[in-house]
């Protein structure tokens, strides 16, 4: 069963840097077609896909915040990291990390998980 | 960028058909997934590379996807079915969601 669980600082002040980890289970960061990538979603608002890692590191980003953001894998934890410079409010969401197959399933995202609420405020 | 632009909302009865779509330049060259997004928990794809359905997923979703405009179908809508609905794309580069519709069951 393929779980992924996000987890970092749900508080940051303006400017600061976020940094948000994806921990996953099921299914391992090496395996050939496996990406995963970060979503999020303003409160009441639509979802945006920011940035993707796939099994061999190949990053992609979101054109609006490639500079803002990094994607990188750990592999020895499980783990997927993203940072976010440069914080402001309207980057209030809550983000997810979701799994995703090329292969099986066409670069769409299977399995995502339960979302972490990060909130920009002084 | 690439974008794709849904209707807001769509409002369908009980056991009727809900119809939803998502257009996109030339978006019928692309593989299209849906997912369904309840109050307060995370998206679910209820459809992938046009029309296929994951497993648990029930027969009542349907896609299709061709010139400029996928479409999302539910057939004999039920009140579980009221939620938030995407699409999703993605190219070589970069991957986009659609604004989304709000399905209400009347």
């Amino acid at each position: 069963q393929i779980t992924l669980k996000e987890s970092g600082l749900t508080l940051v002040k303006p400017t600061q840097t976020l940094t948000l980890t994806c921990s996953v289970s099921g299914f391992s960061l090496r395996m050939s077609g496996v990406g995963v990538g970060w979503i999020r979603q303003p409160p009441g608002k639509a979802l945006e896909w920011l940035a993707l890692i796939y099994y061999n590191d190949d990053q992609r980003y979101s054109p609006s915040l490639k500079g803002r953001l990094t994607i990188t894998k750990d592999l020895s934890k499980n783990q997927v990291v993203l940072t976010m410079t440069n914080m402001d409010p309207v980057d209030t969401a809550t983000y997810f990390c979701a799994h995703m197959e090329t292969g099986t399933t066409g670069n769409c995202f299977d399995v995502w998980g339960q979302g972490t609420m990060v909130t920009v405020s002084s | 960028s690439y974008e794709l632009t849904q209707a807001p909302s769509v409002s369908v009865s009980p056991g009727q058909t809900a119809t939803i779509s998502c257009s996109g330049d030339k978006l019928g060259d692309k593989y299209v997934s849906w997912y369904q997004q309840k109050p307060g928990q995370s998206p679910v794809l209820v459809i992938y590379q046009d029309m296929k359905r994951p497993a648990g997923i029930p027969g009542r979703f349907s896609g299709s996807n061709s010139g400029n405009t996928a479409t999302l179908t539910i057939s004999g809508t039920q009140a579980m079915d009221e939620a938030d609905y995407y699409c999703q794309t993605w190219d070589s580069t970069t991957y986009v969601f659609g604004s989304g519709t709000k399905v209400t069951v009347l």
